[in-house]
C-alpha cells in the first residue's frame, strides 16, 4: 500500500514569496493533517480535513497560509507571503477516520522549506 | 499550557543498554488517545503504539514497551538491548480532540 505522498521534499524561497505544497494521503482515508514542524519542536496542527471540509483550523494563520482539499482526496497547503519564522518542515498525514479505531496517523516524508 | 512533557530532551547510550523515555500528559478529558511516534534521520514520522484512556494495560512488542500510568498521567516508552537503528527523535502525543506532540526525545544510540 502507498503511502502519504508529498512535494516538492525541499524548497528555498525569499520572504514575501509565496509557495505551495502538495499532499496525496493514503487511498481511502478520510481525514487529512497538516502541520508545521519547526526544527527541535514536535509537530504543530495547522489543519484537519474530513472528506474536503474543515474540522479544526484554529492554528492556521489564516492572514497567510490557506488550504483546500477538492473532491476530498489531495491537498494543497499554500503561503502567501512568507515570512522568515516559516521556515519549517511541512508535514501530511492522513487517517481512516478522526476519531476511535483507526485513527492513527500516517505521516508523509515531508516538505523542508527554508525562506531567506 | 504545555499539554505533553517529555522530560528528556536528548539521551545517549551504548548499544545493548536499556532506555526510557519518560511522557507526562495533560488533559481534563475522560477519554482520550496516547500515542508514540518514531522520527528516524529521514524525517518521516513512524507510528508505534496508541493507547485509549480505558486501556491500561501495558504492552510489548518485540524490544519495546509501554508504560501506561493514568494514576500520574504517564505513558513511558522503554526500548530493551537498543541497537544503533533505535537512533531517532521520539515524539509522545495526546489526543483528547486534536493530536498534540511534546517536544520529543533525542535517542542516540553508540556501537
Amino acid at each position: 500500500e502507498a503511502g502519504v505522498a508529498q512535494s516538492p521534499r525541499y524548497k528555498i524561497i525569499e520572504k514575501r514569496q509565496s509557495v505551495a505544497f502538495w499532499c496525496n494521503p493514503i487511498s481511502g482515508h478520510a481525514t487529512l493533517y497538516w502541520y508545521q514542524q519547526i526544527l527541535g519542536q514536535g509537530p504543530k496542527l495547522l489543519i484537519q480535513f474530513q472528506n474536503n471540509g474543515v474540522v479544526d483550523d484554529s492554528q492556521l494563520p489564516k492572514d497567510r497560509f490557506s488550504a483546500e482539499r477538492l473532491k476530498g482526496v489531495d491537498s494543497t497547503l499554500k503561503i502567501q507571503p512568507a515570512k522568515l519564522e516559516d521556515s519549517a518542515v511541512y508535514l501530511c498525514a492522513s487517517s481512516l477516520r478522526g476519531r476511535g479505531a483507526d485513527m492513527e496517523q500516517f505521516f508523509g516524508p515531508g516538505t523542508r522549506l527554508t525562506v531567506l | 499550557a504545555q499539554k505533553v512533557t517529555q522530560a528528556q530532551t536528548e539521551i545517549s547510550v551504548v548499544e545493548k543498554e536499556d532506555v526510557t523515555l519518560d511522557c507526562v500528559y495533560e488533559t481534563r478529558d475522560t477519554t482520550y488517545y496516547l500515542f508514540w511516534y518514531k522520527q528516524p534521520p529521514s524525517g518521516e514520522l513512524v507510528f508505534l503504539i496508541r493507547r485509549n484512556s480505558f486501556d491500561e494495560q501495558n504492552e510489548i512488542s518485540g524490544r519495546y514497551s509501554w508504560n501506561f500510568q493514568k494514576s500520574t498521567s504517564s505513558f513511558n516508552f522503554t526500548i530493551t538491548a537498543s541497537q544503533v537503528v533505535d537512533s531517532a527523535v521520539y515524539f509522545c502525543a495526546l489526543d483528547d480532540y486534536k493530536l498534540s506532540f511534546g517536544a520529543g526525545t533525542t535517542v542516540t544510540v553508540r556501537a
